[in-house]
């Protein structure tokens, strides 16, 4: 079974210039995670899918960030314009949510590590 | 708000050691406890989920238990090997909703 996939692996911009990532999930997963991990920290959640829906971006800077699942597959998630501190690594996870009894584990992919000159 | 907190940040051992890993959360109304393990430059891997009627999960050398009452959870490592140099992760949630990590213990196995 394919695990979550992620692209790029690696990105170098020039700040004010944009970024987009791709993730897709493992199938039949209903759910989808875009954290931020920055160096020697744990992950923390930017946003949430459930199938199309975004259910939790609260966290989220939207002034520069957006992202969208369309179809409830695969997802985007972009930063326009880049800045310094968006140095960090991107990571994405999925996981299976339907009926009390799923454990709703969380598989995550490799990420993408971006650097911001 | 949910934090978790993971002592130590760093531990060193020699081959064959038994160790523990200790993770402690503030909330604990929660509904799962997972543990990952990162590799440098790598993305996480699932070692083990423990649910909140669950008090422990096995998986090979590794051990993992939960005390929801007292907010804490335990992973032991048996036999410790150089493969197992990682940082390993620990993070809580409830339900579908966001993972709440702890910064994480980076394991170093001599051999």
């Amino acid at each position: 079974e394919a695990g979550v996939v992620q692209s790029p692996r690696y990105k170098i911009i020039e700040k004010k210039q944009p970024v987009a990532f791709w993730c897709n999930p493992i199938s039949g997963h209903n759910t989808l995670y875009w954290y931020l991990q920055n160096l020697g920290q744990g992950p923390e959640l930017l946003i949430r899918y459930e199938n199309e829906e975004a259910v939790d971006d609260s966290q989220l800077p939207k002034d520069r960030f957006s992202a969208e699942r369309l179809k409830g597959v695969d997802s985007t998630l972009k930063i326009q314009p880049a800045e310094l501190g968006d140095s960090a690594v991107y990571l994405c996870a999925s996981s299976q949510t339907s009926g009390t009894s799923v454990p709703n584990e969380q598989f995550f992919g490799p990420g993408t590590r971006l650097t911001v000159l | 708000k949910q934090e978790v907190t993971q002592i130590p940040a760093a531990l060193s051992v020699p081959e064959g050691e038994n160790l523990v890993l200790n993770c402690s959360f503030t909330d604990s109304a929660i509904y799962n406890l997972q543990w990952f393990r990162q590799d440098p430059g790598k993305g996480l891997t699932s070692l083990l989920l423990i649910q909140s009627s669950q008090r422990e999960q096995t998986s090979g050398r590794l051990n993992a238990s939960l005390d929801k009452s007292s907010g804490r959870s335990t992973l032991y490592i048996a036999a410790s090997q150089p493969g197992d140099s990682a940082t390993y992760l620990c993070a809580a949630s409830r339900g579908s909703e966001k993972l709440v990590f702890g910064k994480g213990t980076k394991l170093t196995v001599n051999p």
